[in-house]
């Protein structure tokens, strides 16, 4: 297994642009989620997702768009980059047949938008 | 609203000594707590969860947590610290409903030979 992988690693964007952060996970876990981490402040969720079709907001969901076609690609957008969106967004997975059940995270993409 | 607290940012130790890094949580239910690491320029890997039974967890690379009820406390510990347990600790309790994890802001180890 491959377990959670995403791309790219690092990108700079300028402001106003717009990107696609990629995460997928071979494990058939059907929960799925985006988080960015920022200095002093833990990781801050983003959104979420249950399975196929389904999609939360988290408590960070302003300037992010999700989408969940499948079970093992939980894409990230930001539709018009601003500098505040300069962070580190993880991507997790999980089942979801118990709250037990333990997070795995992907090695993370640096974003950095002038 | 679940939350938790790590009340230090960092913690300096020496190598060989004692480790502890501490962790609060508010939840209206039964609490599900864990512990990650993460080091340098690397995602979160887990390290231990609570559930339910022993108040004592142990996991991985030699490190327990203690779980508190009366005083809502999660402490991570390590009787021996290594130089190599220098990274940044987050405690997090996780949503009973879909799974979300709140996290504490973490905690920076700093281990010295």
């Amino acid at each position: 297994n491959a377990g959670v992988t995403q791309t790219p690693k690092f990108q700079v964007l300028k402001t106003g642009q717009s990107m696609t952060l990629q995460c997928a996970q071979d494990m058939n876990h059907e929960y799925m989620s985006w988080y960015r981490q920022d200095p002093g402040m833990g990781l801050r969720l983003i959104h979420y997702s249950v399975g196929a079709g389904i999609t939360d907001q988290g408590e960070v969901p302003n300037g992010y768009n999700v989408s969940r076609s499948t079970t093992e690609d939980f894409p990230l957008r930001l539709l018009s980059a601003a500098p505040s969106q300069t962070s580190v967004y993880f991507c997790a997975s999980s089942y979801l047949t118990g709250v037990q059940e333990t997070q795995y995270f992907g090695p993370g993409t640096r974003l950095l938008v002038l | 609203a679940q939350s938790v607290a790590q009340p230090e940012d960092q913690v300096n130790v020496a190598e060989g000594n004692p480790l502890t890094v501490k962790c609060t949580y508010s939840v209206s239910g039964n609490p599900y707590l864990f512990w990650y690491v993460q080091y340098p320029n690397r995602g979160l890997q887990f390290l231990l969860k609570y559930i339910t039974g022993d108040n004592l967890v142990k996991g991985s690379y030699g490190f327990e947590a203690e779980f508190n009820k009366s005083q809502t406390s999660f402490h991570l510990k390590k009787p021996s610290a290594l130089v190599s347990d220098s990274a940044l600790y987050f405690c997090a309790v996780r949503d009973i409903r879909w799974g979300k994890l709140q996290f504490g802001a973490g905690t920076q180890v700093v281990v010295t030979p």
